[in-house]
This record gives structure tokens, C-alpha cells and sequence, in this order.
């Protein structure tokens, strides 16, 4: 079975400073692993994922993570906050076991301040 | 946009009453899910189908059913509905099987 935790339900940044979400996962299997990000009133939308290719993703909006196998992290950082980038982001872990089970963690609400 | 559609966007009913939402993924795609969030239980996996098939199970209640028909869109039905199911509920397809996810922008259930 597979499980995502993020640490941290609220992480608030100044604006231009780095971006740090912390995400462990854990699968019994080679997982696929992602970052979605949720803004007000809207679903969710991809930011990037990991599916056994290069261990350091780069995503839209200047984000990008880190697989590390051996510490079961997938952090998600971004040099510079924007006022944009606030909103809340789920990392998610998915592999096959019988079907594919996409199962997200609890999320994070990023705040940036000006 | 995603070219995932929900309807309805938004939805009030009474306890005890039974509400369906649909869902019409993106073009072409095979697998649908539906997920559940609330603010005390965060982003809930229900149920998934593919191509008309159920492939996975989560949480969903037993209250709770769903279906995919032949030209793919789905449907997920509530019944004796209940407070604690006012919720967001999100479909979501896929065309592969990697769990890329393209989400709806949900329907929200009041339960009054």
C-alpha cells in the first residue's frame, strides 16, 4: 500500500525567498510520484511528476523536486516565492498494484507575504 | 482547462436525499476517478474506473456508487445522504496508467 505524508499543513514565505515543501511517501513498489497544486475555488492541477527517469524534476511555474530513494522524499522547492504561488499543494503517490491508486497527501498551504 | 467537466458546479440538499454528480473526462481518456475533500479529511480517493471496468476502491461508502458507461463519462451517485457528506467531489481522468491526474473543477455538496 502506498501513503503520503507532507510536514507541514502551512508554510508561509516572503516573497522572494525560498520555497520548501517537505512530502515522504511510502510504497511497496517503484512509486510514481507528483505534485499538484490547488488554487481557490479550482481543482487540481499537475506541477510535476517523477516516473523512474531523471531524479530531479523541474515543473511549471520555476518548481522543482527532488527524488531521493533512500530517504523516501520528494520535497518540492522553488528559488523565489511569488505572490502567486500561494495556494495549497498535494503531493501524491501512485503505483501499480493492481491497478493504479493515486493517493495524495494531507497538503499544504503555502502563504507568501509581501 | 483541464477538459474534465463536472455538473453540477454546486448542489444543496436535505439529509436523507439522494444526489448524482457527473462527470465527462477529457477526450480519449479511458480511466476516471472520483475523490472526496473536506476540510477535516483532506483529498479522499473513492473509486476508480477504467473503461467502463472498476479498477480500484477506496473510501468510498457504501452509501456511495458510481458507474462509467460505454462513451466513458461517469456518474457517482449519493444516497441517504447525510451533514458530514457536504463536501467538494472531484473527477478526475487519465490516459495512461501513471496516475497523471487531469481534475474537474468539482461539484460542491451542501447537506442542510
Amino acid at each position: 500500500a502506498q501513503s503520503v505524508t507532507q510536514l507541514g499543513s502551512h508554510v508561509s514565505v516572503s516573497e522572494g525567498a525560498l520555497v520548501l515543501l517537505r512530502c515522504n511517501y511510502s510504497s511497496s513498489v517503484p512509486p510514481y510520484l507528483f505534485w499538484y497544486v490547488q488554487y481557490p475555488n479550482q481543482g487540481l492541477q499537475l506541477l510535476l511528476k517523477y516516473t523512474s527517469a531523471a531524479t530531479l524534476v523541474k515543473g511549471i511555474n520555476g518548481f522543482e523536486a527532488e527524488f531521493k530513494k533512500s530517504e523516501t522524499s520528494f520535497h518540492l522547492t522553488k528559488p523565489s516565492a511569488h505572490m502567486s504561488d500561494a495556494a495549497e499543494y498535494f503531493c501524491a503517490v501512485s503505483a501499480n498494484t493492481g491497478g493504479f491508486k493515486t493517493i495524495f497527501g494531507a497538503g499544504t498551504r503555502l502563504f507568501v507575504k509581501a | 482547462d483541464s477538459g474534465v467537466t463536472q455538473t453540477p458546479k454546486h448542489l444543496i440538499t436535505a439529509t436523507g436525499q439522494r444526489v448524482t454528480l457527473r462527470c465527462s473526462p477529457r477526450s480519449g481518456d479511458l480511466s476516471v476517478y472520483w475523490y472526496q475533500q473536506s476540510l477535516d479529511q483532506g483529498l479522499q480517493f473513492l473509486i476508480q474506473y477504467y473503461n467502463g471496468e472498476e479498477r480500484a476502491k477506496g473510501n468510498i461508502l457504501e452509501r456511495f456508487s458510481a458507474q462509467q458507461f460505454p462513451d466513458l463519462h461517469s456518474e457517482l451517485n449519493l444516497s441517504s445522504l447525510e451533514l458530514g457528506d457536504s463536501a467538494l467531489y472531484f473527477c478526475a481522468s487519465s490516459a495512461e496508467f501513471s496516475g497523471e491526474l487531469f481534475f474537474g473543477e468539482g461539484s460542491r455538496l451542501t447537506v442542510l
